[in-house]
């Protein structure tokens, strides 16, 4: 069971990157799946969820309107797409499968939104 | 909006037992979970469900949940367990995803 994230980068404030994590071990589409990130030295933040067959998402308050989660179950691979990143975005950003709670974690991919 | 409060620090001498806890109002009526992060890695889940060990993970780690408040303790805290460790829930609409701001604990 592994999750592997990509896509990270530094990004100048305004522009756009999009995420990718890639499932492998279990069956992707039986579970949700979200983004949580973390700032450097700080918490854990909750940013965004899709259920199984993408009929649900959710997003923190401060991403909604310029993040959009994404999924493929064809392809085992989860995204976000982020728009009009702002310098407070900057974080490892994690993908987590969800049973209720996350009991799955990647490793992460940083995210530098910095000019 | 809902938030989940925890201690920012919290110290525990070798082989003793050691209380983190977790307060915010969605834990009426929503379970929790618990997570443990060391530096550089990524969080792993010690606790779902207010007080369900998943599988390998130590028997020293178990939760409990009563109110607005619930707390993972560990019985006879080893120096492998010196880590962050993050509660989480849901807001009280349940819709949104929160975690506390986290607890770093010391063993001695």
């Amino acid at each position: 069971v592994q999750l592997v994230e990509s896509g990270g980068g530094l990004v100048q404030p305004g522009r756009s990157l999009r995420l990718s994590c890639a499932a492998s071990g279990f069956s992707f589409d039986d579970y949700a799946m979200h983004w949580v990130r973390q700032a450097p030295g700080k918490g854990l933040e909750w940013v965004s969820s899709i259920s199984w067959n993408s009929g649900t998402r959710g997003y923190v308050d401060s991403v909604k309107g310029r993040f959009i989660i994404s999924r493929d179950n064809a392809k085992n691979s989860l995204y976000l797409q982020m728009t009009r990143l702002r310098p407070e975005d900057t974080a490892l950003y994690y993908c987590a499968r969800a049973t209720g709670a996350f009991d799955v974690w990647g490793r992460g991919t940083m995210v530098t939104v910095s000019s | 909006s809902s938030e989940l409060t925890q201690d920012p620090t919290v110290s525990v001498a070798l082989g003793q037992t050691v209380r983190i806890t977790c307060q915010g109002d969605s834990l009426r009526s929503y379970y929790a979970s618990w997570y443990q992060q060391k530096p550089g890695q990524a969080p792993i889940l010690v606790i779902s469900n207010t007080n369900s060990r998943p599988s390998g993970i130590p028997d020293r780690f178990s939760g409990s949940g009563s109110g607005n408040t619930v707390s993972l303790t560990i019985t006879g805290a080893q120096a492998e367990d010196e880590a962050d460790y993050y509660c989480n829930s849901r807001d009280n609409s349940g819709d949104r995803v929160i975690f506390g701001g986290g607890t770093r604990l010391t063993v001695l």
